[in-house]
C-alpha cells in the first residue's frame, strides 16, 4: 500500500542548477498533479495530467516542465532553479472518473534554492 | 477562478474542547474535500463531501453547496489533532484540479 511516492524528500540546489522531482502512484489513477506549498499558504497547482498522454498548466507553471511518463509516473523538472522556487512540492493523484474523487498526496519534497 | 476562504486562520484549544472550522467558496462546485496536514507535513484526506453531512469518529463535516460553504467539526479535541486543516474545492470537468484555501492552523494544548 505505497500510494503516492515522491523522491527525493529533501534537495538543496544552487541558482541555475536543474533537477527532476519524481512521483509514482500504484493506485491505477488516471489523474496526477503537482502542487507547491509556500510558508503559511495553501497549495497552488503547478501542472496536472488528466490522463496518460496529456499535461496542462495550472496556476503557477512558469519555470517548470512536466512529463507523464506512463500511467504511474509524473515527473516535475526545474530547468534553471531560482530562489523563488524554494518551496515544498507535493505530488497527488486521483482516479479521474466515477463518483468519488478523493485526492491522495505524496509525502512532499522540501526544495531549497540558494 | 474559484476563491476559497477559510476561517479562523488560527485556533488554539485546550484538549477536550470542540471546534468548528469554516470554508466559504465563491462559485458552484461539485467536489469538496477536507485535508489535515500534520506537523510532519503529511496531507491526509479527511472527507470527500461535495454536499450533505458525513462523520468519521470525532470529526464530522457538512457542506451546503447551494450556500457555498462547508463546516468541519472537531469534537473532544486531542493533541494529535494539531496541524493545519485545508479545504479544497473544484469542478469535476476539464482540469479536474482542486483549489485550496489557505488553511486553519489548529493547536491543541494538553
Amino acid at each position: 500500500n505505497a500510494g503516492v511516492t515522491q523522491t527525493p524528500k529533501f534537495q538543496v540546489l544552487k541558482t541555475g542548477q536543474s533537477m527532476t522531482l519524481q512521483c509514482a502512484q500504484d493506485m491505477n489513477h488516471n489523474s496526477m498533479y503537482w502542487y507547491r506549498q509556500d510558508p503559511g499558504m495553501g497549495l497552488r497547482l503547478i501542472y496536472y495530467s488528466a490522463s496518460e498522454g496529456t499535461t496542462d498548466k495550472g496556476e503557477v507553471p512558469n519555470g517548470y516542465n512536466v512529463s507523464r511518463l506512463n500511467k504511474r509516473e509524473f515527473s516535475l523538472r526545474l530547468e534553471s532553479a531560482a530562489p523563488s522556487q524554494t518551496s515544498v512540492y507535493f505530488c497527488a493523484s486521483r482516479r479521474g472518473q466515477g463518483a468519488i474523487e478523493k485526492l491522495f498526496f505524496g509525502s512532499g519534497t522540501q526544495l531549497s534554492v540558494l | 477562478g474559484i476563491q476559497v476562504e477559510q476561517s479562523p486562520p488560527d485556533l488554539i484549544l485546550q484538549e477536550g474542547a470542540n471546534s468548528t472550522l469554516r470554508c466559504n467558496f465563491s462559485d458552484s462546485v461539485n467536489n469538496l474535500q477536507w485535508f489535515h496536514q500534520n506537523p510532519w507535513g503529511q496531507l491526509i484526506n479527511l472527507f470527500y463531501i461535495p454536499s450533505g453531512t458525513k462523520q468519521n469518529g470525532r470529526l464530522s463535516a457538512t457542506t451546503v453547496a447551494t450556500e457555498r460553504y462547508s463546516l468541519l467539526y472537531i469534537s473532544s479535541s486531542q493533541t494529535t489533532d494539531s496541524g493545519v486543516y485545508f479545504c479544497a474545492v473544484g469542478l469535476d470537468t476539464g482540469r479536474r484540479a482542486l483549489t485550496f484555501g489557505s488553511g486553519t492552523r489548529l493547536q491543541v494544548q494538553p
